[in-house]
């Protein structure tokens, strides 16, 4: 089973539904976030939680909200879907212990078209 | 101007002939970095971290230039297997948080 796991692993919506991506760890780390990618953008980092009572905005937040309710949970929800969402979406988590050495590993990707 | 840059590709390469790019860095308090493999589709997993020193992992070779901002990562006698996008990441200081370059592409042809 893989350490990260997501679901779903692809969805169609339509424009305007809520919508809930989720993100189950087993690998114990505190950090977990949620990127987008898009092509010839590469990663776009939508929120990180350093721990369960910390959420923090990243560059492209706007249009998603997030809640890590466990340690080891962490879903994106996107309240109204846009066309323009439609992109393949990570989850990814890193363990602070390991200081400047931290290296991320992610789920296999959920994969959102918003028609 | 991106804090982590990379040229896009792709880099075609024939099979058995050595490759190299480069990744920029415009944070001078970055404090590690690494690169990252990712197929395409697939999500990326980490191919090595880059030390002051240099480092090396089989047919792979990378380097840290503090002084002029920049990583690269050598490939010696390509696969076809080799073909993927390569990640630049690098962290930040004051929290260790991971920014990431947008990928070079990089294709082997037989």
């Amino acid at each position: 089973d893989a350490d990260v796991t997501q679901t779903p692993r692809n969805r169609i919506t339509k424009t305007g539904k809520r919508i809930m991506l989720e993100c189950s760890q087993t690998k114990g780390h505190d950090r977990m976030y949620w990127y987008r990618q898009d092509p010839g953008l590469g990663l776009r980092l939508i929120y990180y939680s350093f721990d369960v009572k910390d959420i923090n905005k990243g560059e492209i937040s706007d249009g998603y909200s997030v809640s890590r309710q466990a340690q080891a949970k962490f879903s994106l929800s996107l309240e109204s879907a846009i066309p323009n969402q439609t992109a393949l979406y990570f989850c990814a988590t890193s363990d602070s212990r390991q200081g400047m050495n931290t290296e991320a590993f992610f789920g296999q990707g959920t994969r959102l078209t918003v028609v | 101007r991106k804090e982590v840059e990379q040229d896009p590709g792709p880099f075609n390469v024939p099979e058995g002939a050595t490759v190299a790019f480069n990744c920029t860095y415009s944070n001078s308090a970055s404090q590690s970095f690494f690169w990252y493999r990712q197929d395409c589709r697939k999500e990326p997993k980490l191919l090595m971290s880059v030390y002051s020193s240099g480092n090396e992992d089989g047919r792979f070779t990378a380097q840290l230039n503090r002084a002029s901002q920049y990583i690269s990562l050598l490939i010696r006698d390509s696969k076809l297997s080799d073909s993927a996008t390569y990640l630049c990441v690098v962290t930040r200081r004051s929290n260790y948080q991971l920014i990431w370059g947008a990928g070079t592409k990089l294709i082997i042809k037989p």
